[in-house]
């Protein structure tokens, strides 16, 4: 597509609850980043994928949080038994070169807003 | 770990004063992205800094990077109400590692007044 897509824009949960966030990257992209964007912060980085596999995941804070890009092109972060402290605006980007590659430009969604109530 | 910190953290300016954001990092790094966010929005590319020296510029916007100090600026010309958003800094973790993901500041928001 013309951008990257996340669906869906708002999701509001309850403790416990499991959650998927889908992302659509903007196609021919290799590169898919997940990050995490609380009030006033900065992203914090979550998962980063090349193609079909996770180059580095060492940004999920723990086994609650999961996320797959099966063809290498869309991906879906799994969140098991949400709690209140995951509420944030998730984020992903995609870029066209990845790591090492001179400009790693990343081009973000729009986010998915989780309310964990 | 990489380690990068922004500041201000908040900056309120009045409209045609000049400023400058700074951004340090905590490791050896060649790479830095500035990025714009408007409130509810998601973030923009601004600029693409990928060596010693390197210097862009885009209307009232100046970015440059010193890779030996690891300071990268944003320097605002003029300001005008339009400028208002928050700025974060990013800093690619690939040089001489692993990783490729990008590591945030906190931003810094800018507030232009009349």
């Amino acid at each position: 597509g013309a951008g990257v897509s996340q669906t869906p824009s708002n999701k509001v949960t309850e403790k416990g609850k499991y959650v998927e966030l889908r992302c659509d990257p903007i196609s021919g992209h290799t590169a898919l980043y997940w990050y995490r964007q609380s009030l006033g912060q900065g992203p914090e980085f979550l998962i980063y994928f090349q193609g079909t596999g996770a180059a580095d995941d060492s940004g999920l804070p723990n086994d609650r949080f999961f996320a797959v890009r099966p063809e290498g092109s869309v991906s879906t972060l799994k969140i098991q038994r949400t709690e209140r402290g995951d509420s944030a605006v998730y984020l992903c980007a995609s870029s066209a070169t990845g790591a090492r590659s001179g400009a790693n430009v990343l081009t973000f969604g729009a986010g998915s807003r989780l309310t964990v109530l | 770990e990489l380690k990068v910190e922004q500041n201000p953290l908040f900056l309120s300016m009045q409209e045609g004063k000049n400023y400058t954001i700074y951004c340090n990092y905590s490791t050896t790094s060649d790479r830095l992205y500035w990025y714009r966010q408007d409130p509810g929005k998601s973030l923009e590319s601004l600029f693409v800094l990928l060596s010693n020296g390197a210097v862009k510029q885009e209307g009232r916007l100046m970015a440059s990077l010193d890779t030996k100090a690891r300071l990268s600026t944003l320097h605002i010309t003029a300001a005008v109400h339009d400028l208002s958003a928050t700025y974060f800094c990013a800093v690619d973790e690939a040089y001489g590692g692993s990783q490729g993901n990008l590591i945030f500041g906190k931003g810094t928001k800018l507030s232009v007044k009349p």
